[in-house]
């Protein structure tokens, strides 16, 4: 199992903006999942990338994979106020271990 | 579909008492997760079954900590005797298997308070 590292630890942009948030892991994976936690409640998943993928869209996220690298990128456009919250992936190797790193807090301003 | 059932939602204890959390996963759902999330970081996970066997606790303290999950559907975690240092927020998820491209379902938590 592994654990993946988010960067940056805070993220602060006005409403409108992008956001961009990057995850790095250190061995094989099966596939990367990406996972919201608003505050004071459980986490949710928001897209998952296999290892053969490099790009994935889904409504106003983009997910890249660089596998090369052992890096993947989550972007979030035109950022809403209801987008506060901290970001965690979780790198899916074969044990199937869903170990997540301190997240990344996004605050957006209205 | 239902989602995944915490209860109680929050909890305070004073140390050295003993605590209860329970939960009902998404029905259908073989593998299940405890997880503590500590203020300011990310969950940490404490034990994961399939079914109603322990796939891995290697994070669990057991001198404190146990769980289980009766007839492998629903399942509690006991702290007994708790510590100031347990002060975090419980997180139970479920997976319908391990494996390629499964995804976990959280529950909202049981925020636990120890004085």
């Amino acid at each position: 199992s592994q654990q993946g590292e988010e960067d940056p630890q805070a993220l602060s942009i006005q409403e409108g903006e992008n956001a961009t948030m990057n995850c790095s892991y250190k061995t094989s994976i099966n596939n990367l999942q990406w996972y919201r936690q608003n505050s004071g409640r459980g986490l949710v998943h928001l897209i998952l990338i296999r290892s053969n993928e490099r790009e994935k869209h889904s409504g106003r996220l983009r997910v890249t994979l660089d596998t090369s690298k052992k890096s993947s990128s989550l972007l979030i456009t035109a950022s809403r106020a209801a987008d506060t919250a901290s970001y965690f992936c979780a790198p899916i190797s074969g044990t199937y271990k869903y170990i997540f790193g301190t997240g990344t807090r996004l605050k957006v301003l209205a | 579909e239902a989602g995944v059932a915490q209860s109680p939602r929050y909890k305070i204890i004073e140390k050295r008492q003993s605590v209860a959390f329970w939960c009902n996963p998404i029905s259908g759902h073989a593998t299940l997760y405890w997880y503590q999330q500590i203020l300011g970081q990310g969950p940490k996970l404490l034990i994961q079954f399939q079914n109603n066997g322990v796939v891995d606790d290697s994070q669990l303290p057991k001198d404190r900590f146990s769980a289980e999950r009766l007839k492998g559907v629903d399942s509690t975690l006991k702290i007994q005797p708790a510590k100031l240092e347990d002060s975090a927020v419980y997180l139970c998820a479920s997976s319908y298997q391990p494996g390629l491209n499964e995804k976990l379902f959280f529950g909202s938590g049981t925020q636990l308070s120890v004085l």
